[in-house]
């Protein structure tokens, strides 16, 4: 079946400072990618998505590219606050579900 | 416009009881889906609906559990005899049903209810 794998965290940064956090995906036929975002004591929101490739998904300030020939859909931030402090979970759909990475924590110091 | 509601937030049980945790979806999606979600892992997939229909049940789901969506709207997870490892966060979500040759939609999420087994 489809999976996901990313990069293990946790990720801690400066504030301002340059974010990637990978993914890359195994599936067949054409499927959807997205990132999750999950806030401390909340439920997963859903960050950006993309449905084929080459297609970029953006909002706030984050962006990630569907790379077939790469298999991998990574999460950008140019520069990063505070508030981005989360965990992240990268998707892949398939047979009707969505099937989610383990989650990279990300912490930003101020 | 609500979003997905899931009750309660919270519930502690002892070792061999039953629980029921409730989801109301958002109320123009006809598909449900409930997930498990453990400590630094992501959600896992258990079942889903689409209307009152059954579609899939994970092989993560034993007998001790069932789900419910009777009148194709809220649902209901029932565990029967918990046990230890069923604490978790159990979450539920909720979308659109994908259209043929089309692309998966997004699943909107719940805050969940986080069950402790004592």
């Amino acid at each position: 079946g489809n999976s996901v794998t990313q990069m293990e965290g946790p990720v801690t940064l400066s504030e301002e400072a340059f974010l990637t956090i990978n993914c890359t995906y195994t599936a067949t036929g054409y499927p959807s990618l997205f990132w999750y975002v999950q806030y401390p004591g909340e439920g997963l929101q859903l960050l950006l998505k993309a449905t084929k490739a080459d297609d970029k998904g953006s909002n706030k300030g984050f962006e990630a590219t569907y790379r077939k020939e790469t298999t991998s859909f990574h999460l950008e931030k140019g520069s990063v606050q505070v508030s981005d402090s989360a965990v992240y979970f990268c998707a892949v759909s398939g047979d009707d579900k969505i099937i989610f990475g383990k989650g990279t924590r990300l912490h930003i110091l101020p | 416009d609500t979003g997905v509601s899931q009750d309660p937030r919270h519930k502690i049980t002892k070792r061999g009881q039953n629980v029921t945790f409730r989801c109301d979806p958002i109320s123009e999606h006809n598909r449900l889906y409930w997930y498990r979600q453990t400590l630094g892992q992501g959600p896992e997939f258990l079942t889903y609906f689409q209307n009152e229909a059954q579609l899939e049940k994970s092989r993560l789901l034993s007998d001790r559990f069932s789900a419910e969506r009777p009148k194709g709207s809220f649902s209901t997870l029932e565990i029967q005899r918990t046990e230890q490892g069923d604490s978790a966060m159990y979450l539920c979500a909720s979308s659109l049903a994908r259209l043929a040759g089309g692309p998966t939609y997004e699943q909107y999420f719940g805050p969940g209810t986080r069950l402790t087994v004592t």
